[in-house]
């Protein structure tokens, strides 16, 4: 059973440009969280999905930034016009279900970086 | 709104050393309480969990305590590995126990251990 998986794990972007970072859940996971990093920080919540809708997304950025995880594919978390702040290491992390004592399960990241 | 407060690093050990990081947290509920690591270039990955108060969560040598009247969850070791050199994140769950994903985490804490 393969663990979540991101791509790219790398991403380099110039500045206005677009970075799309897609993370496909564990089989079976049917809830999926997004994550940022800054550097020499904790992470920091951003958006939580199940397929089709967005349930929370306190902690997303109100411009530029937008999250969905379609019926079918990987969830994608898309960032228009970056900006050199926008440099950071993304997590996904998935859930088989909302409730219940289940953990949720990290993928490696995307590690953004904007020139 | 919920927090976790970590003791600040970077912590440097000789190896077989006993090793506490402290974290401390605020939540208007009942969460539970995580201990992930993280090793370079890599994801988070779960160490240990505790789901209610006086709970010891344990793993790999490492536990932690969940202690409802001092809000703390301090973890511990009693005799560190070179190999355990990583960062360790505290973490709490949503105060409504409705989904294990959604994470407010510490600033995380850097241990190296020399041999």
């Amino acid at each position: 059973n393969a663990g979540v998986m991101q791509n790219p794990r790398h991403l380099v972007r110039r500045r206005g440009q677009e970075a799309r970072l897609r993370c496909s859940p564990m089989k079976g996971h049917s809830h999926v969280y997004w994550y940022r990093q800054l550097p020499e920080e904790g992470l920091k919540f951003m958006v939580y999905l199940q397929k089709e809708n967005i349930i929370d997304e306190s902690g997303m950025p109100k411009e530029r930034f937008s999250a969905e995880f379609p019926k079918e594919g990987p969830s994608i978390l898309r960032i228009q016009q970056v900006v050199r702040g926008d440099s950071a290491a993304y997590f996904c992390a998935s859930s088989p279900l909302r409730t219940g004592q289940t953990e949720a399960f990290f993928g490696q990241g995307t590690r953004l970086t904007v020139v | 709104g919920d927090s976790v407060t970590q003791m600040e690093g970077p912590v440097t050990l000789s190896e077989e050393a006993f090793l506490t990081i402290n974290c401390t947290y605020t939540a208007t509920g009942y969460p539970s309480l995580f201990w992930y690591v993280q090793y370079p270039g890599e994801g988070l990955q779960l160490l240990l969990k505790a789901t209610k108060a006086d709970d010891k969560g344990s793993n790999k040598g490492f536990e932690a305590t969940y202690r409802k009247e001092t809000t703390s969850f301090h973890l511990e070791k009693g005799s560190v590995q070179v190999s355990d050199s990583a960062v360790y994140f505290c973490a709490l769950s949503d105060s409504d126990g409705t989904s294990y994903g959604k994470l407010t985490f510490g600033q995380g804490t850097i241990l190296t251990v020399h041999p």
